[in-house]
């Protein structure tokens, strides 16, 4: 069975700081999709980015980044310099990776408050 | 591109009520997905449809649940009757079939149940 472990279940930081979220998985697929989503105070869920299992290349947008070791089955999200705005529930998510449309599992999410 | 949309974004019924939520996908999405969000959890599977056929309903529970896409379109997620422990965000996604082979699901608004 497919599970998303994120611990962290709230993290506050003052603004400027950086943060690592945590993302733990575990499937017996060879093939699957790893995603990170956010969900700010309006309640929907916004897309970050999504790593297939064959790709550990570690990703970096403005001021994200990701970390994925196959190894111990992580997929972390970095934020730099956070801000205010980042503040909202982030998600980690998995899926398998056949053709077509499969359904996300998601993790129960971490907490990021950002204070000024 | 127009978004998925949901309606009503609020609802408050009192238990043993009847409610259903609509969603339409974004045009050309052929695949459709229900997930309920308890308070402090993540998006679990509800339902799932291809086009107007449904590819996954493990998780809904049929006793009180239901749901169609009869034209392939838009979808309506009924409760006869309501729980309390319905309480939740009722989240409905759309991704395209079969191109896309990557999954990437675009979240509606959602919309927010409290049963009294």
């Amino acid at each position: 069975a497919q599970k998303v472990t994120q611990a962290q279940t709230e993290i506050s930081v003052v603004e400027k700081e950086d943060v690592t979220l945590d993302c733990v998985y575990e499937t017996r697929d060879t093939t699957y999709y790893l995603f990170w989503y956010k969900q700010p105070p309006s309640g929907e869920l916004v897309f970050l980015i999504r790593r297939n299992s064959f790709d550990e290349q570690n990703e970096i947008s403005g001021r994200y980044s990701w970390n994925f070791q196959k190894s111990t089955s992580s997929f972390n999200f970095t934020i730099t310099a956070s801000q205010v705005v980042d503040s909202a529930v982030y998600f980690c998510a998995l899926s398998e990776a056949e053709a077509g449309n499969t359904p996300l599992v998601f993790g129960k999410g971490t907490r990021l408050s950002v204070i000024a | 591109e127009a978004g998925v949309a949901q309606s009503p974004r609020y609802k408050i019924i009192e238990k043993r009520q009847s409610v259903a939520f609509w969603c339409n996908p974004i045009s050309g999405h052929a695949t459709l997905y229900w997930y309920q969000q308890i308070l402090g959890q993540g998006p679990k599977l509800l339902i799932q449809f291809q086009n107007n056929g449904v590819v996954d309903d493990s998780q809904l529970p049929k006793d009180r649940f239901s749901a169609e896409r009869l034209k392939g379109v838009d979808s309506t997620l009924k409760i006869q009757p309501a729980k309390l422990e319905d309480s939740a965000v009722y989240l409905c996604a759309s991704s395209l079939y079969p191109e896309d082979s990557y999954n990437e699901q675009f979240f509606g608004p959602g919309t927010r149940l409290t049963v009294l």
